[in-house]
């Protein structure tokens, strides 16, 4: 049962180095979701995708891009890392529909020096 | 105002003991909510969907009050398991909206 599998785990970049984060789904889900998680803040969406070959901004979409590969891998891309971007990610996924909840990753733990 | 306020706790309750807790939404269009647990350090995860004339899951009850912009969530006989983040989750515009959660933890 994978479900939703992000990785890296953990990662720790310089400032101005770019790296791609991996998620992908093995539910047949339609819609994929980026979210960084930071102290008192919860959850903010990132990007999403509501479909194989769309893509949509979220709540805080600056310094970052996404790219829907097919329909069960989402990845989001840091160009030029910043020290503000140090924080939690997670992936989801949710099927269609009103109520579907949505399934998320263990996270990726970012820090950037 | 932010879309979802929760009330971050900590609360504090021996095993066994009954905790509500409240969250307020300000967006009177959301159509679905939702209340999600995330323990500490991984990722959140689904506890239960809230309906409109409330609904019950074993021993946590959710609530939704429309006309105050409200839902809750209540848990009875606590356990120590049940210790962790709290997440109201509505839906807004095709995405889900967070709350910062409210954190329970149960002692023995």
């Amino acid at each position: 049962n994978a479900g939703v599998t992000q990785t890296p785990k953990f990662q720790v970049l310089k400032t101005g180095q770019s790296m791609t984060l991996q998620c992908a789904q093995d539910m047949n889900h339609n819609s994929m979701y980026w979210y960084r998680q930071d102290p008192g803040m919860g959850l903010r969406l990132i990007y999403y995708s509501a479909s194989e070959g769309t893509t949509d901004k979220g709540e805080v979409p600056n310094g970052y891009n996404v790219s829907r590969l097919n329909k069960r891998e989402f990845s989001l891309r840091l160009e030029s890392a910043a020290p503000s971007q140090t924080s939690v990610y997670f992936c989801a996924s949710s099927g269609t529909g009103r109520n579907q909840p949505q399934h998320f990753g263990d996270g990726t733990r970012l820090s950037i020096l | 105002r932010k879309e979802v306020e929760q009330d971050p706790g900590p609360f504090n309750v021996p095993e066994g003991a009954t905790v509500a807790f409240n969250c307020t939404y300000s967006n009177s269009a959301s159509q679905s909510f939702f209340w999600y647990r995330q323990d500490c350090r991984k990722e959140p995860k689904l506890l239960m969907s809230v309906y409109s004339s409330g609904n019950e899951d074993g021993r946590f009850t959710a609530q939704l009050n429309r006309a105050s912009q409200y839902i809750s969530l209540l848990i009875r006989d606590s356990k120590l398991s049940d210790s962790a983040t709290y997440l109201c989750v509505l839906l807004g515009f095709q995405k889900l909206v967070f709350g910062t959660g409210t954190r329970l933890l149960v002692s023995p």
